[in-house]
């Protein structure tokens, strides 16, 4: 079972439509989440952290965590085609983060 | 503003030309990361420094080498670049291990 797994995609979504992108991880001990947004050809750069159970919501962005079921997910409202990009997942186990393959977003106006 | 700063952007090689790549960061954090990342894949670690302490992951090949000579500055050496070496290098710090870490913009290097 791979560490961190994401549906590599590509997840299409109208414009103002709200996209859900979904992360599990195979490690129940894994203490710190997070999202970052990666666009191609370019480096990634980090949405939102979360280290809690629960919603952690930031503008448009809401990260989703449940540790019982091992499952991170981000949640886009009101998307724009300024959102597509790769998402990529990233979680520490034991040190240091390890990434998933991340999921290819296409915000359709 | 502070920020983690890669030179060159774009890095053209010859196979089996040894090629340095640049990190350099004004965030004064403790460790600095070098990640490999092929289209699509997720970014692989390759190794860090904590500080000084340099930590080699398992399956990087000897190929890659890497240097730290003081807080800011972190070099990647590829001795001896292969077709499969072709790929973006990203550098990274945070302020601890398992911390948010920043990127730099990378490297993209292309072997001919």
């Amino acid at each position: 079972q791979k560490e961190v797994e994401q549906n590599s995609g590509p997840l299409s979504v109208p414009e103002g439509a709200i996209a859900s992108l979904n992360c599990t991880y195979s490690d129940r001990g894994s203490q710190s989440f997070f999202w970052y947004r990666q666009y191609s050809g370019k480096s990634p750069e980090l949405i939102m952290s979360i280290y809690s159970n629960g919603d952690k919501e930031d503008g448009r962005f809401t990260a989703q965590l449940n540790k019982a079921s091992q499952y991170v997910s981000l949640l886009i409202r009101d998307s724009q085609p300024s959102d597509s990009a790769t998402y990529l997942c990233a979680v520490k186990r034991n040190t240091p983060l390890v990434f998933g393959k991340g999921t290819r977003l296409s915000v359709i106006a | 503003d502070a920020m983690v700063i890669q030179n060159p952007r774009y890095q053209v090689t010859q196979f089996g030309k040894p090629v340095t790549l640049s990190c350099s960061q004004t965030l004064n954090h403790n460790v600095m990361y070098w990640y490999q990342q092929k289209s699509s894949q997720a970014p692989k670690l390759l190794f860090h420094y904590y500080d000084k302490d340099f930590n080699n992951e398992a399956d990087t090949p000897d190929n890659f080498q890497s240097r730290r000579p003081n807080t800011s500055f972190c070099f990647l050496d590829i001795r001896s670049p292969g077709l499969g070496d072709a790929a973006m290098y990203l550098c990274a710090t945070s302020r601890d291990t398992g911390e948010t870490q920043y990127f730099g913009p990378g490297t993209r290097l292309l072997v001919l």
